[in-house]
């Protein structure tokens, strides 16, 4: 089973950026695909985008293109969302998920406060 | 891109009814759905995949069915833990992931 672990909660003002991280224990690190999921109050669920180490490939939803960067760190078994030119819609619960097919484990959740 | 609907948006329901919650996808799917519960302050939790399949640990009164663009999620006998949030979400054709907009369980 794996597990995934995020880092804490984060505020920051408009304009910036935010960088949250996810560390797996369990299971091949390199072979596991990740995604980011996010969820604003009181909404749904939304797909930001993964990556799959073991391919070094990385896909994102077409609304963050320009601003989402998302890294993995093999030596670590960690991945990280960058999301820049934050925006007071970007205030949201980030999670990260392992990817299987369906979202087979997720991350406790993450939640990032934009506001000046 | 995959557009998922879901309904109804709010389900009121007694406990020990039975529940069937529906998903629908823009176009066939075949049977890469998942469905998920999320409570209140939690992360979603993985229910059923390949659209009838139980993931570990899911009680056997959870059940799943369906192929193509139709999908149903029955819980037989709702209990008191099952209130909550349900997400479908496909995996068939991707990126991107989709989901759909979530059919909230409440207490009648």
């Amino acid at each position: 089973q794996v597990h995934l672990v995020q880092s804490g909660a984060e505020v920051r003002q408009p304009g910036s950026s935010v960088t949250v991280s996810c560390k797996t224990s369990g299971g091949t690190f390199n072979t596991n695909a990740i995604s980011w999921v996010r969820q604003a109050p009181g909404q749904g669920l939304e797909w930001m985008g993964g990556t799959i180490p073991v391919f070094g490939t990385t896909n994102y939803a077409q609304k963050f293109q320009d601003r989402l960067t998302i890294t993995a760190d093999d030596s670590t078994n960690t991945a990280y969302l960058e999301l820049s030119n934050l925006g007071s819609d970007d205030t949201a619960i980030y999670y990260c998920a392992r990817v299987t097919g369906p979202l087979e484990s997720w991350g406790q959740g993450t939640p990032v406060t934009v506001s000046s | 891109e995959i557009v998922m609907t879901q309904s109804p948006a709010t389900l009121s329901v007694s406990p020990g009814e039975r529940v069937t919650l529906s998903c629908r996808a823009s176009e066939s799917i075949s049977s890469n759905l998942a469905w998920y519960q999320q409570k209140p302050d939690q992360a979603p939790r993985l229910l059923i995949f390949g659209a009838s399949s139980r993931a570990t640990g899911i009680p056997a009164r959870f059940s799943g069915s369906g192929s193509g663009t139709e999908f149903t999620l029955t819980i037989s006998s709702l209990q008191s833990e099952d209130f909550a949030v349900y997400y479908c979400q496909q995996y068939y054709n991707w990126p991107p992931l989709t989901f759909g907009g979530g059919t909230k369980v409440e207490i009648k």
